[in-house]
């Protein structure tokens, strides 16, 4: 089946700092998703971006999905930006194959 | 609308035991999904439905079953709890194709002694 793999597995910041996320997957998809676990463990949908690029306040996403893979940036992070981040897939549109994540501490 | 709702939110069970989790959402999408996160698995697919009467197993679906009588109600059931079934269970639904934006229920922490 199709792999994700999600890098750094760890990252810690500052406030303010900037970030990028990177997730690589094994092969050609319809659909790709990032999504943000809280600290509560709360899963909250960042992005739907199979391709191109799209922005929401601090947070943009690019997938070239030719070359297999997608970043997430954080601007100017905040402490509430802490918790893990996931990239999704899906090929066959049945299911969402997910990374491991990547967790994100930001401190103050 | 309430979203994505699940029940209960923390449960312990005895190893064989037997319970249902409850998954439903209002806004009547026709995919819904349930997930398990275990620590550094990331969430894991166990049994995912197309539509009311049409379920498909995911990755990981040896000890759940699940049915889909109605639109909204996607209940999750173990038949005989095991010590590996002890994970963070989320349920999911997407609009009318699973490509769409998912949503997810904020999950239910089962524990199995």
């Amino acid at each position: 089946g199709i792999q994700v793999e999600q890098s750094p597995p760890d990252l810690i910041l500052q406030e303010g700092a900037n970030s990028t996320l990177r997730c690589n997957f094994s092969d050609s998809v319809n659909n790709l998703q990032w999504f943000h676990q809280n600290p509560w463990g709360q899963l909250i949908n960042l992005f739907y971006i199979p391709s191109g690029t799209k922005q929401n306040g601090r947070l943009s996403a690019t997938t070239v999905a030719t070359e297999r893979y997608s970043l997430l940036y954080i601007s100017s992070s905040q402490t509430t930006d802490s918790g893990v981040y996931f990239c999704a897939v899906d090929r066959a549109g049945t299911a969402l194959i997910f990374g491991k994540g990547t967790t994100l501490s930001v401190s103050s | 609308n309430a979203g994505v709702t699940q029940t209960p939110k923390f449960q312990v069970l005895k190893t064989g035991q037997s319970m249902t989790l409850q998954c439903a959402q209002d806004m009547n999408h026709e995919y819904m999904s349930w997930y398990r996160q275990d620590p550094g698995m990331g969430l894991r697919l166990i049994h995912y439905s197309v539509g009311a009467g049409i379920t498909d197993q995911g990755e990981v679906p040896n000890g759940y079953n699940v049915s889909r009588s109605t639109t909204e109600d996607f209940p999750l059931r173990l038949l005989s709890a095991a010590p590996s079934q002890t994970s963070v269970y989320f349920c999911a639904s997407s609009g009318r194709r699973f490509q769409d934006e998912q949503f997810f229920g904020p999950g239910t922490r089962l524990t199995v002694l």
